[in-house]
């Protein structure tokens, strides 16, 4: 099956800091890449979906300027959370789709803002 | 925003007996999906079902669709303890234009052994 990774795993950083997380497909070339969010107990929240070599279109209510995405490559997303602060703590979680309806899904990054 | 709702929330068997979760969402939908999620992991997809199915098996998972009530349910059949997880429905909604998935709220099951 097609597998999607994302980098790092896990990272703590400083408040005000940025912190980037990459989003690769490993065997396929994924056309659009979506980005969720997640809480602790809760269910994954969509942040944003991309499109290679396009702008992300964000959902209502997710700032773009705070979580910024490129989609630079058929392999490769990255989310940019700028200036994070301790309420941007969670678990982001990328998706990655190619010729079919499936999205695969990547093990996900845990942030967390001191 | 949220298109589904599961429930029950929180689901707690033994080893051995069947657990249902239902989900119920708002709009019409293009496909539905469910998947798995182990505790702080990625997800697993487990079976897509299409708007024009009823019922789809894949080994000990039934799931069914009901569009007119928006509802679809998945059963697992003679649990196991490594079923403990969160279950998540997830729906492909109007307009469908583009393949973003909107999740429901999620079932927590725990299996004991």
């Amino acid at each position: 099956g097609a597998v999607v990774s994302q980098h790092p795993s896990w990272v703590i950083c400083k408040s005000g800091t940025s912190v980037k997380i990459e989003c690769r497909s490993l065997d396929f070339q994924a056309t659009t890449m979506f980005w969720y969010r997640q809480f602790p107990k809760q269910s994954l929240m969509l942040m944003a979906t991309s499109n290679e070599g396009s702008k992300a279109t964000y959902e209502q209510g997710v700032e773009k300027d705070k979580f910024l995405i490129n989609h630079a490559s058929l392999t490769l997303s990255t989310l940019t959370v700028t200036s994070a602060h301790p309420e941007d703590s969670s678990f982001y979680i990328c998706s990655a789709s190619g010729d079919s309806d499936e999205q695969f899904f990547g093990p996900g990054t845990r942030l967390t803002v001191l | 925003s949220q298109q589904g709702e599961e429930d029950p929330q929180a689901l707690s068997i033994q080893e051995g007996e069947n657990a249902t979760m239902n989900c119920s969402y708002k709009t019409s939908i293009n496909n539905l999906q469910w998947y798995r999620q182990n505790s702080g992991r990625g997800l697993v997809h487990l079976i897509l079902i299409r708007s024009n199915e009823r019922e789809k098996h894949s080994g000990r998972l039934r799931v069914t669709l009901d569009t007119s009530k928006k509802s679809s349910s998945l059963l697992i059949t003679a649990s196991r303890a490594a079923d403990t997880a969160s279950y998540f429905c997830a729906t492909v909604p109007f307009p469908y234009n583009t393949d973003k998935l909107i999740f429901g709220t999620g079932t927590r099951l725990q299996v004991f052994p």
